[in-house]
């Protein structure tokens, strides 16, 4: 049984760019969810997904958007890339909205 | 907004012995689940031990168990006979319950992390 999985594992990007990270949930699980993780932080909320709509929302710009389709996996998508931008992006996945969440390894994303 | 504080920036333990990592939290819902995750070097998130706030039983999950008390909003972890694979960046996280049409939601809001390591 595979757990969450997230694609890439490492990127490098330059201010101003766009960035897209992939997410695919656990077998049986229909919400993602996304934190990001500044170094040495704990992970800050960003959005969560369920029934392919955005549910929730945390306290990031609209530089931050995101999808999921109907296989449940889901993306995120980063505009206007700023270096403050660089951190792990963790994406979590739990059967119904309001369950216990199963982390994926993260991407790490660095900004330049 | 719910906080969650883990005062304790850093422990170590050594090996067998028992050691307790603190978190306190800030809410008026009473109707709430606690979490305490467990992230190593290699970064992957793995859940530790939860806890209902409804449950008046502290959770157990073999050499983790935690001191829930509710009305003090503290929820601690002890980890008993601590190993080395036992050493990581410990978070607790809150997840309250938000109802809208019809469906039940929850996200998790964390502590800054306490880093745990275990001597030999």
């Amino acid at each position: 049984d595979a757990g969450v999985t997230q694609s890439p594992t490492h990127l490098i990007k330059t201010r101003g760019q766009q960035v897209t990270l992939r997410c695919s949930p656990k077998s049986g699980h229909d919400t993602v969810s996304w934190y990001q993780q500044a170094l040495g932080q704990g992970p800050q909320f960003i959005f969560q997904y369920y029934e392919e709509e955005e549910r929730q929302r945390g306290n990031f710009p609209d530089r931050f958007s995101g999808h999921q389709f109907p296989n449940y996996s889901s993306e995120l998508n980063v505009n206007a890339l700023l270096l403050g931008d660089s951190a792990l992006y963790l994406c979590a996945s739990s059967f119904q909205p309001y369950n216990e969440q199963f982390f994926g390894p993260g991407t790490r994303l660095t900004v330049l | 907004a719910q906080t969650v504080t883990q005062s304790q920036p850093e422990m170590s333990v050594q090996e067998a012995e028992t050691v307790t990592l603190s978190c306190t939290y800030d809410t008026s819902e009473s109707n709430y689940y606690l979490f305490w995750y467990k992230q190593p070097p290699s970064r992957q998130m793995i859940l530790v031990i939860r806890q209902e706030a409804y449950k008046q039983q502290n959770a157990t999950e073999n050499r983790f168990s935690v001191n829930f008390q509710k009305a003090a909003k503290s929820f601690s972890l002890k980890i008993s006979d601590s190993q080395l694979g036992d050493t990581a960046m410990y978070f607790c996280a809150f997840m309250k319950h938000t109802f809208a049409g019809g469906t039940s939601y929850g996200k998790l809001t964390f502590g800054q992390g306490t880093i745990l390591t275990v001597h030999p």
